[in-house]
């Protein structure tokens, strides 16, 4: 049941930042984004996640649009082990506690 | 973040036995454990809800009797399947929630690859 569209594969730069994009259009007023992301072959790992404010922890942060229609997940300064399938995900922290329903992710290839 | 741990992290069975993966939760209880499939090349799907001290809670298309879910203690969740054939194939995982915090984001365990020979 993913509510969210993103792009299939991304490319950036080791040491340039990388923007993710996210567009969840139907997103309810109780539903936060969730960011996760899955390095090849292991367990998804969780990067952020909001409601209507931007959030910015030590890996990422996170840039929600004032309809909250769509996000943009921000790696500042992308390395090599960024390499990884990001998920961005829409959860109803009430009715849903803990479910994830994954969407297909963004790809993003980081290259020297 | 919290750990969660899978056991095995490989397991390699034969067509018709069943073969039981084991998820636990190192540094919190967790009353709330998810499984989760994932076929090569394609994303996480949900199949079932762990609950402790009472029955699983499976989602549409997941056959209970084929994926048996144990919630016996705060801290583990085990998924046995059943009869496994080469179909049953896949990378399974589990995710967890520290209870006791009000931190609501899950914590993944490493993932199980099972292989139906």
């Amino acid at each position: 049941d993913a509510k969210t569209t993103q792009p299939t594969s991304m490319d950036c730069a080791e040491g340039r930042a990388a923007n993710l994009p996210c567009n969840h259009s139907t997103i309810s007023g109780n539903e936060y984004v969730y960011w996760y992301r899955q390095i090849h072959s292991q367990g998804p790992q969780y990067i952020i996640h909001g409601l209507k404010n931007n959030e910015t922890n030590e890996m990422a942060s996170l840039i929600i649009t004032e309809d909250r229609k769509s996000s943009t997940l921000i790696l500042p300064h992308a390395t090599l082990r960024d390499t990884a399938v990001y998920y961005c995900i829409v959860r109803d922290d009430i009715y849903n506690f803990n479910k994830f329903y994954f969407g297909s992710g963004t790809k993003l290839n980081v290259k020297p | 973040g919290a750990v969660v741990s899978q056991h095995p992290s490989r397991v390699i069975c034969k067509s018709g036995t069943s073969v039981k993966i084991e998820c636990r939760s190192l540094d919190f209880q967790a009353t709330t454990m998810f499984w989760y499939r994932q076929f090569p090349k394609q994303s996480l799907m949900l199949m079932a809800t762990s609950n402790e001290g009472s029955k699983a809670t499976y989602e549409q298309g997941v056959e209970k009797d084929k994926f048996l879910i144990n919630h016996a203690s705060l801290t583990l969740s085990t998924l046995t399947v059943t009869s496994a054939h080469p179909e049953d194939s896949s990378f399974y995982i589990c995710s967890a929630r520290d209870a006791q915090t009000k931190n609501t984001e899950a914590f993944f365990g490493q993932g199980t690859r099972l292989t139906v020979v």
